[in-house]
């Protein structure tokens, strides 16, 4: 069975670095076809991508946020680690980590965390 | 970047309707578009891939069709279990990429 659980602080204040975890089960993050994302979602807003992370180490970050994240991944722990910097109250949400289908590139996400809460707040 | 737009934002339907959801691209996305759906206090969940793919375990109500900038979402039948919010994501810009503002379709 596959599954992806993200966890990290519930509460950060303004100007402090964010570093969530996703450990995954079931797949393997060093081969294959399948990498993973973080994707955020702020109260009662729509989805956003943040950043992808490959077998081959290779990564992707959106190009608003891209100064202020770093995608990472432990295969031996199976865990992919997203940090951003410089939080702010405007990064309040949920944060999910997904995985791409699998069946070749490129592919949509076909397993999700349940998501991780936070709150920038001071 | 890809801006992907979706029509309507709220849509009201009674059970047993057949429901549609636009979404338009800003540019050519050819056939890699997914459409989502997430319930209050969940992930999302993958419904459709490759604009017309339907996932495993998904009910055959749900369809996909659209290439290039247009797509769309129809639920034959609407059923109870359907009341949600349904997102579109592009993925030809993938390893970005960029997702809809959502459709909300709640009970008429």
């Amino acid at each position: 069975q596959v599954t992806l659980k993200e966890s990290g602080p519930v509460l950060v204040k303004p100007t402090e670095t964010l570093t969530l975890t996703c450990t995954v089960s079931g797949f393997s993050l060093s081969n294959g076809e399948m990498g993973v994302s973080w994707i955020r979602q702020p109260p009662g807003k729509a989805l956003e991508w943040l950043a992808h992370i490959f077998p081959n180490d290779r990564r992707s970050y959106s190009t608003s946020l891209k100064i202020r994240l770093t995608i990472s991944k432990d295969t031996s722990k199976s865990q992919v680690v997203l940090t951003m910097t410089n939080m702010d109250p405007l990064d309040t949400a949920i944060y999910y980590c997904a995985r791409t289908r699998p069946g070749g590139i490129p592919n949509a996400f076909d397993i999700w965390g349940q998501g991780t809460v936070v709150t920038v707040s001071s | 970047d890809i801006q992907m737009t979706q029509s309507p934002s709220t849509l009201s339907a009674s059970v047993g309707d057949r429901v549609t959801i636009t979404c338009r691209a800003s540019q050519s996305i050819s056939i890699w578009l997914a459409w989502y759906q997430q319930k209050p206090g969940k992930a999302p969940k993958l419904l459709i891939y490759k604009a017309s793919g339907l996932e495993s375990g998904v009910p055959s109500r749900f369809s996909g069709s659209g290439s290039g900038t247009e797509f769309t979402l129809t639920i034959s039948s609407l059923q109870p279990d359907d009341f949600a919010t349904y997102y579109c994501q592009e993925y030809e810009s993938y390893p970005d990429f960029t997702f809809g503002g959502g459709t909300k379709v709640e009970i008429k």
